[in-house]
């Protein structure tokens, strides 16, 4: 079946550094993702919708400018913690709207846990 | 506007009884799909199923079964028999037509399952 795959699967960055994290998807196209927020012990929130080939749209309260997000292809977004601080650690986790082969199935990669020291 | 409500926050079981999730929606528009997710210690979102609005016959796998009426928005969830493995959070959500298909997920239900 599909899959999305998203790297790394944890990571760990000192304050200030900027962290990109991958959404690939595999084996099918993808021109929406979407970002998830996730803190402990709550539910998931929604960031952004990523579409390729476009400016990606922001959920309120979600600053553009500390997560920069790309969706360059069919198959692959990414998402960029900049200048980041303890306050972004969170598990984040992206989801692919298939189109070919897979037309409108929602698929979730197994999400990034993102620690900032 | 969507909105996903699991009133329950945490409930408790013994191993081998049977417990229900409840899950009410809100949503305008006539074509969505409704999910269960279960989310164990490590992290992951494991697809549990999926239906679409059109649909509304229940479903059962295996000691699942989903329970889906439109008429109260209400896509209910329960495991037979539980066990201790199905100790997780349990996630229900919504993704409708006129989002793009974005998903909007509920507060999720801690289980807890006690041997």
């Amino acid at each position: 079946g599909a899959v999305v795959s998203q790297h790394p699967s944890w990571v760990i960055c000192k304050s200030g550094t900027s962290v990109k994290i991958e959404c690939r998807s595999l084996d099918f196209q993808a021109t929406t993702m979407f970002w998830y927020r996730q803190f402990p012990k709550q539910s998931l929130m929604l960031m952004a919708t990523s579409n390729e080939g476009s400016k990606a749209t922001y959920e309120q309260g979600v600053e553009k400018d500390k997560f920069l997000i790309n969706h360059a292809s069919l198959t692959l977004s990414t998402l960029t913690v900049t200048s980041a601080h303890p306050e972004d650690s969170s598990f984040y986790i992206c989801s692919a709207v298939g189109t070919s082969p897979f037309i409108n199935e929602l698929f979730f990669g197994e999400g990034s846990r993102l620690t900032v020291l | 506007a969507q909105k996903v409500t699991q009133a329950q926050t945490e409930i408790s079981v013994v191993e081998k009884e049977d417990v229900t999730l409840d899950c009410v929606y809100e949503t305008r528009d006539t074509t969505y799909y409704l999910f269960w997710y279960k989310q164990p210690p490590s992290g992951e979102l494991v697809f549990l199923i999926r239906r679409n609005s059109f649909d509304e016959q229940n479903e059962i796998s295996g000691r699942y079964s989903w329970n889906f009426q439109k008429s109260t928005s209400s896509f209910n969830f329960t495991i037979t028999a539980s066990q201790v493995v199905d100790s997780a959070v349990y996630f229900c959500a919504l993704s409708g037509n006129t989002g793009g298909f974005k998903t909007i997920f509920g507060a999720g239900t801690r289980l807890f399952v006690k041997a």
